[in-house]
Protein backbone atom coordinates (compact mmCIF):
# COMPACT_ATOMS: atom_id res chain seq x y z
CA UNK A 1 0.00 0.00 0.00
CA UNK A 2 1.20 3.31 -0.89
CA UNK A 3 2.41 5.35 2.32
CA UNK A 4 2.31 8.83 -0.06
CA UNK A 5 0.00 10.80 -2.11
CA UNK A 6 1.15 12.88 -4.52
CA UNK A 7 -0.46 14.83 -7.88
CA UNK A 8 0.51 13.43 -10.91
CA UNK A 9 1.46 16.31 -12.25
CA UNK A 10 2.15 20.14 -12.03
CA UNK A 11 3.56 22.91 -14.15
CA UNK A 12 5.53 25.66 -13.29
CA UNK A 13 6.69 28.88 -14.83
CA UNK A 14 10.23 28.86 -14.87
CA UNK A 15 12.16 31.24 -12.46
CA UNK A 16 9.10 30.99 -10.26
CA UNK A 17 8.90 28.40 -7.20
CA UNK A 18 7.58 25.03 -7.60
CA UNK A 19 5.83 23.91 -4.79
CA UNK A 20 5.08 19.91 -4.19
CA UNK A 21 3.10 18.52 -1.79
CA UNK A 22 2.94 14.89 -0.55
CA UNK A 23 0.29 13.25 2.22
CA UNK A 24 1.77 10.82 4.26
CA UNK A 25 -1.17 10.84 7.28
CA UNK A 26 -0.06 7.23 8.50
CA UNK A 27 3.20 8.47 8.66
CA UNK A 28 5.02 7.23 12.27
CA UNK A 29 7.15 8.37 14.51
CA UNK A 30 10.29 7.15 13.38
CA UNK A 31 9.63 7.99 9.91
CA UNK A 32 11.26 10.31 7.59
CA UNK A 33 10.08 11.66 4.60
CA UNK A 34 12.53 11.51 1.08
CA UNK A 35 12.05 13.34 -1.73
CA UNK A 36 14.02 12.25 -4.69
CA UNK A 37 13.70 13.28 -8.28
CA UNK A 38 13.92 11.35 -11.66
CA UNK A 39 15.24 13.22 -15.13
CA UNK A 40 14.38 11.43 -17.94
CA UNK A 41 16.28 8.58 -19.47
CA UNK A 42 18.33 8.90 -16.02
CA UNK A 43 18.09 6.78 -12.32
CA UNK A 44 16.43 8.57 -9.37
CA UNK A 45 18.39 11.37 -7.79
CA UNK A 46 18.42 11.87 -3.99
CA UNK A 47 17.10 15.36 -2.67
CA UNK A 48 17.01 16.18 0.61
CA UNK A 49 15.11 14.31 3.96
CA UNK A 50 13.65 15.33 7.20
CA UNK A 51 11.90 14.03 9.88
CA UNK A 52 10.16 17.30 11.64
CA UNK A 53 12.04 20.37 11.32
CA UNK A 54 12.43 21.97 7.73
CA UNK A 55 15.18 21.03 6.13
CA UNK A 56 17.26 23.40 3.26
CA UNK A 57 19.89 22.25 1.09
CA UNK A 58 21.41 23.75 -2.09
CA UNK A 59 18.95 21.88 -4.29
CA UNK A 60 15.53 22.56 -2.42
CA UNK A 61 13.66 23.23 0.79
CA UNK A 62 11.49 20.63 2.88
CA UNK A 63 8.35 21.96 4.95
CA UNK A 64 6.76 19.44 6.61
CA UNK A 65 3.96 20.48 9.06
CA UNK A 66 3.31 19.97 12.57
CA UNK A 67 1.63 16.92 12.79
CA UNK A 68 3.54 15.62 10.51
CA UNK A 69 0.66 14.27 8.10
CA UNK A 70 2.28 16.23 4.76
CA UNK A 71 4.96 17.84 3.41
CA UNK A 72 6.01 20.33 0.42
CA UNK A 73 8.91 19.89 -1.16
CA UNK A 74 9.86 23.69 -2.77
CA UNK A 75 12.42 24.59 -5.45
CA UNK A 76 13.22 28.11 -5.11
CA UNK A 77 13.53 28.99 -8.30
CA UNK A 78 12.79 26.61 -11.06
CA UNK A 79 14.69 25.90 -14.02
CA UNK A 80 13.53 23.73 -17.47
CA UNK A 81 16.18 21.15 -15.76
CA UNK A 82 14.27 21.18 -12.88
CA UNK A 83 11.68 18.93 -15.15
CA UNK A 84 11.36 15.66 -14.02
CA UNK A 85 9.47 13.29 -11.98
CA UNK A 86 9.49 13.96 -8.37
CA UNK A 87 8.78 11.30 -5.50
CA UNK A 88 7.93 11.59 -1.81
CA UNK A 89 8.58 8.57 0.19
CA UNK A 90 8.28 7.59 3.69
CA UNK A 91 10.58 5.37 5.54
CA UNK A 92 11.76 4.03 8.58
CA UNK A 93 14.84 5.61 10.06
CA UNK A 94 16.22 2.38 11.70
CA UNK A 95 17.18 -1.01 9.70
CA UNK A 96 17.65 -1.23 6.62
CA UNK A 97 14.49 -0.84 4.50
CA UNK A 98 15.17 -0.10 1.19
CA UNK A 99 13.22 2.35 -0.93
CA UNK A 100 9.75 1.94 -1.60
CA UNK A 101 8.43 4.75 -4.83
CA UNK A 102 4.78 5.38 -5.42
CA UNK A 103 4.36 7.30 -9.14
CA UNK A 104 5.53 10.68 -8.11
CA UNK A 105 4.84 13.48 -9.29
CA UNK A 106 5.72 14.68 -13.02
CA UNK A 107 7.00 18.64 -12.43
CA UNK A 108 7.09 20.45 -15.99
CA UNK A 109 8.83 23.61 -15.64
CA UNK A 110 7.89 26.10 -18.40
CA UNK A 111 9.91 28.58 -20.37
CA UNK B 1 34.43 4.68 -10.70
CA UNK B 2 33.05 8.24 -10.71
CA UNK B 3 29.51 6.67 -10.40
CA UNK B 4 27.29 3.57 -10.61
CA UNK B 5 27.69 2.03 -14.15
CA UNK B 6 25.52 -0.58 -15.27
CA UNK B 7 25.82 -2.47 -18.76
CA UNK B 8 24.37 -2.98 -21.61
CA UNK B 9 22.72 0.03 -21.09
CA UNK B 10 20.03 -1.31 -24.24
CA UNK B 11 19.38 -5.36 -24.45
CA UNK B 12 16.64 -6.57 -26.80
CA UNK B 13 16.31 -10.54 -26.78
CA UNK B 14 13.72 -12.57 -27.97
CA UNK B 15 10.99 -14.15 -25.40
CA UNK B 16 12.14 -17.15 -24.07
CA UNK B 17 15.73 -16.34 -23.74
CA UNK B 18 18.31 -16.05 -20.77
CA UNK B 19 20.06 -12.50 -20.03
CA UNK B 20 22.76 -11.09 -17.80
CA UNK B 21 21.93 -7.14 -16.33
CA UNK B 22 25.45 -5.64 -14.73
CA UNK B 23 25.85 -3.26 -12.19
CA UNK B 24 28.75 -1.68 -11.46
CA UNK B 25 28.70 0.11 -8.22
CA UNK B 26 30.63 3.20 -6.86
CA UNK B 27 33.83 1.68 -5.43
CA UNK B 28 34.01 0.83 -1.44
CA UNK B 29 30.33 0.68 -1.88
CA UNK B 30 28.82 -2.50 0.14
CA UNK B 31 25.04 -1.89 0.08
CA UNK B 32 23.93 -3.04 -3.63
CA UNK B 33 20.09 -2.68 -4.66
CA UNK B 34 18.26 -3.61 -7.58
CA UNK B 35 14.73 -2.19 -8.91
CA UNK B 36 13.04 -2.24 -12.18
CA UNK B 37 10.95 0.80 -13.22
CA UNK B 38 8.12 -0.03 -16.38
CA UNK B 39 6.73 2.98 -18.32
CA UNK B 40 4.79 5.51 -16.01
CA UNK B 41 5.81 3.75 -13.27
CA UNK B 42 8.06 4.65 -9.83
CA UNK B 43 11.02 1.94 -9.48
CA UNK B 44 9.83 -1.37 -7.77
CA UNK B 45 12.24 -2.52 -5.60
CA UNK B 46 13.85 -6.67 -6.15
CA UNK B 47 16.81 -7.51 -4.24
CA UNK B 48 19.66 -5.73 -2.19
CA UNK B 49 22.84 -6.65 -1.08
CA UNK B 50 24.90 -6.21 1.53
CA UNK B 51 28.58 -7.87 0.79
CA UNK B 52 28.29 -10.73 -0.85
CA UNK B 53 24.64 -11.59 0.29
CA UNK B 54 21.21 -10.91 -0.31
CA UNK B 55 19.94 -9.15 2.34
CA UNK B 56 16.23 -8.92 1.37
CA UNK B 57 15.46 -10.62 -1.71
CA UNK B 58 11.32 -10.12 -1.45
CA UNK B 59 11.06 -8.36 -4.27
CA UNK B 60 11.81 -10.49 -6.95
CA UNK B 61 8.65 -11.43 -8.55
CA UNK B 62 9.35 -15.20 -9.05
CA UNK B 63 12.13 -17.83 -9.80
CA UNK B 64 12.96 -16.81 -12.80
CA UNK B 65 14.77 -14.23 -11.31
CA UNK B 66 17.88 -14.25 -9.82
CA UNK B 67 21.11 -11.95 -8.83
CA UNK B 68 24.60 -12.64 -7.24
CA UNK B 69 27.48 -9.98 -6.11
CA UNK B 70 29.88 -13.27 -5.54
CA UNK B 71 33.04 -10.77 -4.34
CA UNK B 72 30.94 -8.07 -3.12
CA UNK B 73 31.22 -5.20 -5.67
CA UNK B 74 29.88 -6.20 -9.66
CA UNK B 75 26.58 -7.66 -9.08
CA UNK B 76 24.52 -9.33 -12.07
CA UNK B 77 20.97 -9.74 -12.41
CA UNK B 78 20.06 -12.94 -14.28
CA UNK B 79 16.75 -13.58 -15.99
CA UNK B 80 16.00 -17.05 -17.03
CA UNK B 81 12.59 -17.37 -19.85
CA UNK B 82 11.97 -13.93 -20.21
CA UNK B 83 8.59 -12.93 -21.34
CA UNK B 84 7.35 -9.85 -22.51
CA UNK B 85 5.99 -8.99 -19.51
CA UNK B 86 9.78 -8.66 -18.30
CA UNK B 87 10.55 -5.37 -20.37
CA UNK B 88 11.54 -2.38 -18.42
CA UNK B 89 14.38 -0.55 -17.07
CA UNK B 90 16.45 -2.09 -14.39
CA UNK B 91 18.25 0.03 -12.42
CA UNK B 92 20.80 -0.37 -9.96
CA UNK B 93 21.59 1.41 -6.79
CA UNK B 94 24.59 1.40 -4.19
CA UNK B 95 25.74 3.52 -1.16
CA UNK B 96 28.29 3.39 1.33
CA UNK B 97 26.74 1.67 3.80
CA UNK B 98 22.85 0.32 4.52
CA UNK B 99 22.90 2.36 7.43
CA UNK B 100 23.65 5.92 5.46
CA UNK B 101 20.19 5.53 4.63
CA UNK B 102 18.55 6.48 1.38
CA UNK B 103 20.09 9.63 1.38
CA UNK B 104 23.31 8.00 0.39
CA UNK B 105 21.95 5.74 -2.70
CA UNK B 106 23.45 6.41 -5.63
CA UNK B 107 21.37 5.23 -9.07
CA UNK B 108 22.28 4.07 -12.11
CA UNK B 109 21.12 5.14 -15.67
CA UNK B 110 19.63 1.81 -15.48
CA UNK B 111 19.21 -0.95 -18.62
CA UNK B 112 16.44 -1.16 -20.63
CA UNK B 113 15.40 -4.59 -21.36
CA UNK B 114 12.48 -5.01 -24.21
CA UNK B 115 11.41 -8.74 -24.77
CA UNK B 116 10.01 -9.38 -28.59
Amino acid sequence: DAKTTQPPSMDCAEGRAANLPCNHSTISGNEYVYWYRQIHSQGPQYIIHGLKNNETNEMASLIITEDRKSSTLILPHATLRDTAVYYCIVRSGSGNTPLVFGKGTRLSVIA
Amino acid sequence: GAGVSQTPSNKVTEKGKYVELRCDPISGHTALYWYRQSLGQGPEFLIYFQGTGAADDSGLPNDRFFAVRPEGSVSTLKIQRTERGDSAVYLCASSLTPLVGPSGYTFGSGTRLTVV
